[in-house]
């Protein structure tokens, strides 16, 4: 079965501190995206990994892509109360350029 | 640049009345078309996509349907409400080799 799991799905964190959003998937792919989801709203994208390695920054934001391990993560710096937000991941669904396999998302809460 | 417009933002309809939402997407050509349903505080469920004019997959049986009468036009229908298809409903495009999806502001549903 495809699956893509994120680690933690609820986080409540301090302003100033660092921390990082886990995205396990078990099929192959090389390309995994990012989204961020704010209450009541729509998804935005974030980030697009396209290889092995592949490490993106936005920010206080930072993604990146190990293929080999299947694993993505999303660190956070010196978090703000605007970063907020339900943040998802989400893998290409191999071999169909078609369809993303989605993690369940993780909620953040930044506190001031 | 591209465009994607939805509607309508909200909308209340009684059970065993009939849907009809409405995506378009503009500035770009054959783009790959999605509907998802998301129920509150969880992820995203791909209920329909499509690959081209009158080209529908389903990938959850359930009362609704979708078709696609123009290139960049998109509709989510159902014939009579159920009180579980409450919920967000998002429409999304993708093109090209890579399936980062746009999403439009989305819908939620009521059904009372």
């Amino acid at each position: 079965e495809l699956k893509v799991e994120q680690n933690p799905l609820f986080l409540s964190m301090q302003e100033g501190k660092n921390y990082t959003i886990y995205c396990n998937y078990s099929t192959t792919s090389d390309r995994l995206y990012w989204y961020r989801q704010d209450p009541g709203k729509s998804l935005e994208s974030l980030f697009v990994l396209l290889s092995n390695g592949a490490v993106k920054q936005e920010g206080r934001l930072m993604a990146s892509l190990d293929t080999k391990a299947r694993l993505s993560t999303l660190h956070i710096t010196a978090a703000v109360h605007d970063l907020s937000a339900t943040y998802f991941c989400a893998v290409d669904m191999l071999p169909s350029n078609y369809q993303l396999i989605w993690g369940a998302g993780t909620k953040l809460i930044i506190k001031p | 640049s591209q465009t994607i417009h939805q509607w309508p933002a909200t909308l209340v309809q009684p059970v065993g009345s009939p849907l009809s939402l409405e995506c378009t997407v503009e500035g770009t050509s054959n783009p790959n078309l999605y509907w998802y349903r998301q129920a509150a505080g969880r992820g995203l469920q791909l209920l329909f996509y499509s690959v081209g004019i009158g080209q529908i997959s389903s990938e959850v049986p359930q009362n609704l349907s979708a078709s696609r009468p123009q290139d960049r036009q998109f509709i989510l229908s159902s014939k009579k409400l159920l009180l579980s298809d409450s919920g967000f409903y998002l429409c999304a495009w993708s093109t090209g080799g890579i399936t980062e999806a746009f999403f439009g502001q989305g819908t939620r549903l009521t059904v009372v």
